[in-house]
């Protein structure tokens, strides 16, 4: 069974500095790459996604994500952070021809402190 | 476009009341649907799915029960609440079946079981 590894639960960074959030998942067969995010008290909103081609991807607010198959890896990664950007992150994968289903990590809290 | 529902926003019920909380989509037909739990420090978990109308698939063992009376319609109900049901409730749906379709989340129900 696929399962979803984020390293750290809490990740406290100051203003405009750069971010790296991790997230390893393990898998026999090919995946499908989430990342969310969650604002205090509301629903997860999706961040951006890997399906196939580029293994880079980017958001609309200056996220990015990278896939590289051989580490197994899909870490989140900004240059410079906003205070607004404080939430909670949630990376997830789906089997490619698989089930419906959605396995997530446990989440990383990100701070952004003034 | 298509837009998810939940309600009620916030409950607060005693141990051992029964539980209905709603679930609507709009604008899609045949939605894939899911129910999740989020518990302080415990990441979320997939309780249900369903693909299709009285379709459901049950991923954790335990006192809920999930319908799906009509296409858009998902209902998460319980006939005596324990105080380890208290948490945010999240309910998502995604497109058809098989494909790289990401799960778009509601705004969640916050139950608390005193």
């Amino acid at each position: 069974a696929q399962s979803v590894t984020q390293l750290d639960s809490q990740v406290p960074v100051f203003e405009e500095a750069p971010v790296e959030l991790r997230c390893n998942y393990s898998s026999s067969v090919s995946v499908y790459l989430f990342w969310y995010v969650q604002y205090p008290n509301q629903g997860l909103q999706l961040l951006l996604k890997y399906l196939s081609g580029s293994t880079l991807v980017k958001s609309i607010n200056g996220f990015e994500a990278e896939f590289n198959k051989s580490q197994t890896s899909f870490h989140l990664r900004k240059p410079s952070v906003h205070i607004s950007d404080t939430a909670e992150y949630f990376c997830a994968v789906k089997l490619q021809g698989g089930s419906e289903k959605l396995v997530f990590g446990k989440g990383t809290k990100l701070t952004v402190n003034p | 476009s298509q837009t998810i529902h939940q309600w009620p926003a916030t409950l607060v019920q005693p141990v051992g009341s029964p539980l209905s909380l709603e679930c609507t989509v709009e604008g899609t037909s045949n939605p894939n649907l899911y129910w999740y739990r989020q518990a302080a420090g415990r990441g979320l978990q997939l309780l249900f799915y369903s693909v299709g109308i009285g379709q459901i698939s049950s991923e954790v063992p335990q006192n809920l029960s999930a319908s799906r009376p009509q296409d858009r319609q998902f209902i998460l109900s319980s006939k005596k609440l324990l105080l380890s049901d208290s948490g945010f409730y999240l309910c998502a749906w995604s497109e058809g079946s098989g494909g790289a379709y990401e799960q778009f989340f509601g705004p969640g129900t916050r139950l608390t079981v005193l």
